[in-house]
């Protein structure tokens, strides 16, 4: 058991809504990354949040964005959904800013877009 | 730009048998290598990671070499077994992020 836990598990949107997952880091950890993981794929790294600070960015347009709150939890939130949007979303928890150790993650919010 | 390369995408062996998956990268910074097995419908586990500072590291079946020159590394799995059968990714970590590679289905046949 990892600690990192995920909600929703499941969700259905349509195009042009909102959406926003959330994700509760294993305790001690200080940093979440959130990946998309399309179908037969490797997760892509969206973004990363330490100190409840982006601490980088992969490519992904502004329409992805994020929150990281005092307790460490965190937020993903994806405006005007796009079918490509469907996928799984993994947040992975770890332990220090550029970490070079091993990233926690959850089992994920699989999100389809109709 | 930052990229992992990983072969093959798909590979089938006989239980017993031995599985080989190479992965090559382009940053010359990354520093850390980790390996997970996906199951269907399942997160990602870590089952072996190997830093730069090191050439191989055997976990019981598993083990992870590293040829940093060649910007190389590989997963080997001796002695497969049906449970082994998953999607196995490689990654590498520059700076504050994990860049993967687009998996090897694995298929253990019994």
């Amino acid at each position: 058991e990892t600690g990192v836990t995920q909600s929703p598990t499941h969700l259905i949107k349509t195009r042009g809504q909102q959406v926003t997952l959330r994700c509760s880091s294993q305790s001690g950890h200080n940093t979440v990354s959130w990946y998309q993981q399309a179908l037969g794929q490797g997760p892509q790294f969206i973004f990363q949040y330490y100190r409840e600070e982006e601490n980088g960015r992969g490519n992904f347009p502004p329409r992805f964005s994020g929150l990281q709150f005092p307790n460490y939890s965190s937020e993903l939130n994806v405006n005007a959904l796009e079918l490509d949007d469907s996928a799984l979303y993994l947040c992975a928890s770890s332990l220090g800013q550029g970490a070079t150790g091993e990233l926690f993650f959850g089992e994920g919010s699989r999100l389809t877009v109709l | 730009g930052e990229n992992v390369e990983q072969h093959p995408s798909t590979l089938s062996v006989q239980e017993g048998d031995s599985a080989v998956i190479k992965c090559t990268y382009s940053d010359s910074a990354s520093n850390y290598f980790p390996w997970y097995k996906q199951e269907l419908g399942k997160r990602p586990q870590l089952i072996i990671d190997i830093r730069s500072n090191v050439g191989e590291k055997k976990d019981q079946r598993i083990a992870v070499t590293l040829n940093k020159t060649a910007k190389h590394f590989s997963l080997h799995i001796t002695e497969t077994q049906p449970e082994d059968s998953a999607v196995y990714f490689c990654a590498d970590m520059s700076s504050y992020k994990l860049i993967f590679g687009s998996g090897t289905r694995l298929l253990v046949r019994p």
